[in-house]
């Protein structure tokens, strides 16, 4: 049973363009979470979606930052006009039921965004 | 608001001894805690999961516990080997929250 997949593992843009990171959950897995870790940081919570609903995006910048978990396919976090700030890894992971039915989370290898 | 702290942000110890790392909280107590282990350059992997209800749980060399009086959860790996060298991660939830809220991380050095 393949673990949480996400790809690609490293990704550079300049500044400006957009970057989209991919996220497959594990199999049987309909809940899927975004974090971002910045060097020397905590692992921040950004979003969690279900199958076509974003449930809690406390955690999302305002702008320029948006997910979304289609019907069929990976869950997507796409950054609009990425700046040096953005760089950091980010990381998804996904649950069998919500975080808040004591499920724990199975976390990807995560995404290495580099902005130069 | 909430917060949660790891102590240390290093530690370093002996082979066959007990790493002892803490996770502290501030305010309502969580409705359970999470302890990672992540690698450099890796995802965090689950450890183990403590609910409010529950003072201690245990897998293999591993026991975490939970003070809610101390707010609290302390993590100890028995017999540390120098394989257990990585960053450990507390996180916790509160009752009916979607998102898990983690620390800082505690960076543990095994020595042989």
């Amino acid at each position: 049973n393949a673990g949480v997949m996400q790809n690609p593992r490293h990704l550079v843009r300049r500044r400006g363009q957009e970057a989209r990171l991919r996220c497959s959950p594990m199999k049987g897995h309909s809940h899927v979470y975004w974090y971002r870790q910045l060097p020397e940081e905590g692992l921040k919570f950004m979003v969690y979606l279900q199958k076509e609903n974003i449930i809690d995006e406390s955690g999302m910048p305002k702008e320029r930052f948006s997910a979304e978990f289609p019907k069929e396919g990976p869950s997507i976090l796409r950054i609009q006009q990425v700046v040096r700030g953005d760089s950091a890894a980010y990381f998804c992971a996904s649950s069998l039921a919500p975080v808040s039915s004591y499920n724990e989370q199975f976390f990807g290898p995560g995404t290495r965004l580099t902005v130069l | 608001s909430q917060k949660i702290e790891q102590n240390s942000e290093a530690l370093n110890i002996q082979e066959g001894k007990t790493a002892t790392l803490t996770c502290n909280y501030t305010n309502y107590s969580p409705a359970y805690l999470q302890w990672y282990r992540q690698d450099p350059g890796r995802g965090p992997v689950f450890l183990l999961l403590i609910r409010e209800n529950e003072k201690e749980k245990r897998k293999e060399r591993l026991k975490v516990t939970f003070d809610t009086t101390l707010k609290q959860s302390l993590f100890h790996i028995t017999a540390s080997q120098p394989a257990d060298s990585a960053t450990y991660l507390c996180g916790y939830s509160g009752a009916g929250s979607y998102q898990l809220t983690f620390g800082k991380g505690t960076k543990l050095s095994v020595i042989p």
